[in-house]
């Protein structure tokens, strides 16, 4: 199975920082990577498919990239409402497999 | 709108089985393939199983592999999962996922039901 990494694992920022989130698999897996946003009690959402493409309807001030093992997620200047949880998953092969999570706080 | 709504959660002694089901609407079910994510209180995702759009591929995460099964009625749009041989360990939030993708499916998953819980202890 697939290993999916992140780091960090929690870090806390300001309104305005600019945030990035890595995410490491333990094989490559090209481009098939996913990041989501999990906010206290809802569901998750979908912010990035395919490593880089932004889903519909996600601001453009998250951003990603990376490829094979080694992807990040940015946020270039972060709002009240982007604290919340972020996991990447990777979609190369099942059993599909998620990272821990990131919780960004204040 | 797309809607995913899941039933089926309650409490379960270990050992026993338990029968989840995702109502479907706002799209065609049958175009499309279909996942159960869970997520125990307090900690992340676990992809727990896949089906592909048109009942012939079922994945299953290692954890569940052979206790339990996923289905699809798609003359009723109903997504189900069949859970047996429950442990302490099964107890967690489980969500009914779509596929980004129709027919081959992106195995990413861009709409969520609100999940049903599913705890298990004696």
């Amino acid at each position: 199975d697939i290993q999916m990494t992140q780091s960090p694992s929690s870090l806390s920022a300001s309104v305005g920082d600019r945030v990035t989130i890595t995410c490491r698999a333990s094989q490559s897996i090209g481009t098939y990577l996913n990041w989501y946003q999990q906010k206290p009690g809802k569901t998750p959402k979908l912010l990035i498919y395919a490593a880089s493409s932004l889903q519909s309807g996600v601001p453009s001030r998250f951003s990603g990239g990376g490829s094979g093992p080694d992807f990040t997620l940015t946020i270039s200047s972060l709002r009240p409402e982007d604290f919340a949880t972020y996991y990447c998953q990777q979609s190369y092969s099942p059993p599909l497999t998620f990272g821990g999570g990131t919780k960004v706080d204040i | 709108q797309v809607q995913l709504v899941e039933s089926g959660g309650g409490v379960v002694q270990p050992g026993r089985s338990l029968r989840l089901s995702c109502a479907a609407s706002g799209f065609i079910f049958n175009m499309y393939p279909m996942h159960w994510v869970r997520q125990a209180p307090g900690k992340g995702l676990e992809w727990v199983a896949m089906i592909s759009y048109d009942g012939v591929d079922k994945y299953y995460a290692d954890s569940v592999r052979g206790r339990f099964t996923i289905s699809r009625d798609d003359s009723k749009n109903t997504l189900v999962l069949q859970m047996n041989g429950l442990t302490s360990e099964d107890t967690a939030l489980y969500y009914c996922a779509r596929d980004h993708e129709r027919y081959s499916g992106t195995y990413n998953f861009d709409y969520w039901g609100q999940g049903t819980l599913v705890t298990v202890s004696s």
